[in-house]
């Protein structure tokens, strides 16, 4: 799989929009983007995914650039509960490949 | 639907024990893996499977040994546990292997070795 680049950390006060970037510049055209989020103690979560388009679901939104070598997961009302560690995972379309987990994104958030 | 359950919860071993890790899922899912994340740090995958009866190694598959007899069932067996295999193990289930398909995770085994 492709690797992934995300910052360590980052802060965002409560109830503001939260966007947070990953960048995948050598992601291949059959590769889907993965989101994937860790809360304190608790196992990963799944967030959201997908190959060219952008996409919302309940928890967050994907905004996928037109090259498709950068992405950015948006967490619209940032909660106190969504202070948690998120990954970005690139998965191939076919074949059997693990998710493959980097150091992900350290995400603070300040009432 | 209980989705990945995990037993048990937390296990203390002494140097040399022998145990095993159970993981279940319920919702058919074809391809079943084993995480290992060590305190701070990402987690690292152990073994996986695409199917009953296939296994494969992921990074980190020295000290551990896996089957796949079921669908439902993947556990995980130490050998002879070791201090270095102090961890928080996760198992994780999906559909299939392939980038459309979310990964469900289970809540963790809590294991120390002394």
């Amino acid at each position: 799989d492709a690797k992934t680049t995300q910052p360590n950390s980052m802060e965002s006060n409560e109830e503001e929009p939260v966007h947070l970037p990953c960048n995948h510049s050598t992601i291949s055209g059959t590769d889907y983007i993965h989101w994937y989020r860790q809360l304190p103690s608790q196992g990963p979560e799944y967030v959201i995914h997908g190959l060219t388009s952008n996409v919302n679901n309940r928890m967050a939104s994907l905004a996928i650039a037109e090259d498709r070598k950068s992405s950015t997961l948006i967490l619209h009302r940032a909660t106190l509960r969504d202070a948690a560690v998120y990954y970005c995972i690139l998965r191939a379309l076919s074949g059997n490949t693990p998710l493959v987990f980097g150091k992900g994104t350290r995400l603070s958030v300040i009432a | 639907n209980a989705g990945v359950t995990q037993t048990p919860k937390f296990q203390v071993l002494k140097t040399g024990q022998s145990m095993t890790l159970q993981c279940a899922q319920d919702m058919n899912h074809e391809y079943m893996s084993w995480y290992r994340q060590d305190p701070g740090m990402g987690l690292r995958l152990i073994h996986y499977s695409v199917g009953a009866g296939i296994t494969d190694q992921g990074e980190v598959p020295n000290g551990y040994n896996v089957s796949r007899s079921t669908t439902e069932d993947f556990p995980l067996r130490l050998l002879s546990a070791a201090p270095s295999q102090t961890s928080v193990y996760f198992c994780a289930s999906s559909y299939s292997g392939g980038g459309r398909n979310e990964q469900f995770f289970g809540p963790g085994t809590r294991l120390t070795v002394l």
